[in-house]
């Protein structure tokens, strides 16, 4: 199994609403990692997961949470979301984290945040 | 601070050509460099990656090649095919580990 699972697709919510967004794969990596992609620009990263542990956030707002449950679990909580933070969230994951490795994607989940 | 730059921005061009798509970056100080497609509204699907001591990757009709001291990287795809219409993206990797620092990208079309 070389997939990186997300659910959902596609989200709508309202700026007071709580949502998460989660993440899964099966193939024994242990580093996990959200991204978030405004439309025609690069993915931009927001966390990295090693071994469980959160090893690096990029300066993100708190209104984003995320959590790992276990090493193939990944998930990012949404709560107080603004009309900017509509985006494609993509998370991904690699064999360590290691800086040789490739990184496997997910399809993303689109947001949309009225 | 590391920039990655892809030129060009979008490309169109008829079945069976041969293409090149560039990629430049500031640093010459990277770990690898990465190649990337990416379909509308879908993740990325990890081409090609080119440790900074390696000069080329060759994966079928793909060829990526990396000339670290000027900074440069390139994608050639072999008599293309509407399928590989796409945006396919570069990312590099500093040698001190981190993030992945991607360029704008490149839209191709590639026309029947």
């Amino acid at each position: 199994d070389t997939e990186v699972t997300q659910t959902p697709k596609h989200l709508v919510m309202g700026m007071t609403n709580k949502k998460s967004l989660k993440c899964e794969q099966h193939m024994g990596h242990r580093a996990m990692y959200w991204y978030k992609q405004k439309a025609k620009k690069p993915p931009e990263l927001m966390f990295v997961y090693s071994y469980e542990k959160l090893s690096i956030n990029e300066s993100v707002p708190s209104r984003f949470s995320p959590e790992c449950p276990n090493s193939s679990l990944l998930n990012l909580h949404l709560h107080a979301l603004q009309p900017e933070d509509s985006a494609l969230y993509l998370c991904a994951s690699s064999l360590t984290g290691g800086a040789g490795e490739t990184q496997y994607f997910g399809p993303g989940t689109r947001l949309l945040v009225l | 601070k590391q920039e990655v730059t892809q030129i060009p921005a979008a490309l169109s061009v008829p079945e069976g050509e041969n293409l090149v798509l560039n990629c430049s970056f500031t640093d010459s100080a990277i770990y690898n460099l990465q190649w990337f497609r990416q379909d509308p509204g879908k993740g990325l699907t990890s081409l090609l990656l080119i440790q900074s001591s390696q000069r080329e990757q060759t994966s079928g009709r793909l060829n990526a090649s990396l000339d670290k001291s000027s900074g440069r990287s390139t994608l050639y795809i072999a008599a293309s095919q509407p399928g590989d219409s796409a945006t396919y993206l570069c990312a590099v990797r500093g040698n001190q580990g981190g993030k992945l620092i991607f360029g704008q990208g490149t839209e191709l079309s590639v026309k029947p």
